[in-house]
């Protein structure tokens, strides 16, 4: 079965530093996102893309990140100036349509700023 | 701002128990999911819930969904050890009165089932 894929797994940061998490979405989904789950806490929404655009993004989603699909497979999630509290695991997310299809998940890749 | 909550937060139960935890959310939407989180692991699809009444069920686990009470339920029957786990609920703001595409999580169950 078709997967969504994220490196790294687990990627640790000096505060201060930029940061680039990728996915690779399944091939044919047209919707992306990614969420971040702070340890032991709940899913939070980052941010939504379509159509080579931001849909939504939240309150988290300020400044410093920002998302692109640089080529026709890849998705990332860029965090310019790394702070402690980005520490999460972060969930990339996509989904063929808008209809009645939910989102895949990918298995996340933990963000370690020390 | 859409809020999802969720009751209880934690709950722990005997095999062969029945339990149904409780998903509210205080905007309309008539799309909402459920997923299973085991640690240290992705969020593994559920359920799908695309309209008001709709019931969907998967071996020990039924779901249901109510817009008009903006409530959803994931039913436990006769609990087995394997379904301990997370259980986050999701409401999904894309819908027939609004087109925004985010989807809003609930703070999750915590479910031990104790043998």
């Amino acid at each position: 079965e078709p997967e969504v894929t994220q490196t790294p797994s687990h990627q640790v940061t000096q505060m201060g530093q930029e940061v680039i998490l990728r996915c690779v979405p399944i091939s044919n989904h047209l919707y992306f996102y990614w969420y971040r789950q702070i340890l032991g806490q709940k899913v939070e929404f980052l941010v939504s893309f379509y159509n080579n655009e931001i849909s939504e993004k939240s309150e988290i989603f300020d400044d410093q990140f920002s998302v692109e699909r640089p080529d026709g497979s890849n998705f990332t999630l860029k965090i310019r100036s790394t702070k402690l509290e980005d520490s999460a695991m972060y969930f990339c997310a996509s989904t063929e349509g808008r209809s009645n299809q939910p989102q895949h998940f990918g298995d996340g890749t933990r963000l370690s700023i020390l | 701002e859409l809020k999802v909550e969720q009751n209880p937060l934690f709950l722990s139960m005997q095999e062969g128990k029945n339990y149904t935890i409780y998903c509210n959310y205080s905007t309309t939407s008539d799309r909402l999911y459920w997923y299973r989180q085991d640690p240290g692991k992705s969020l593994e699809s559920l359920f799908v819930l695309l309209s008001n009444g709709a019931v969907k069920q998967e071996g020990r686990l039924m779901a249901s969904l109510d817009t008009k009470a903006r409530l959803s339920t994931l039913h436990i029957t006769a609990a087995v050890h394997d379904l301990s786990a997370t259980y986050f609920c999701a409401v999904d703001m894309w819908g027939r009165e609004t087109s925004y595409d985010k989807v809003i999580f609930g703070p999750g169950t915590s479910l031990s089932v104790i043998p």
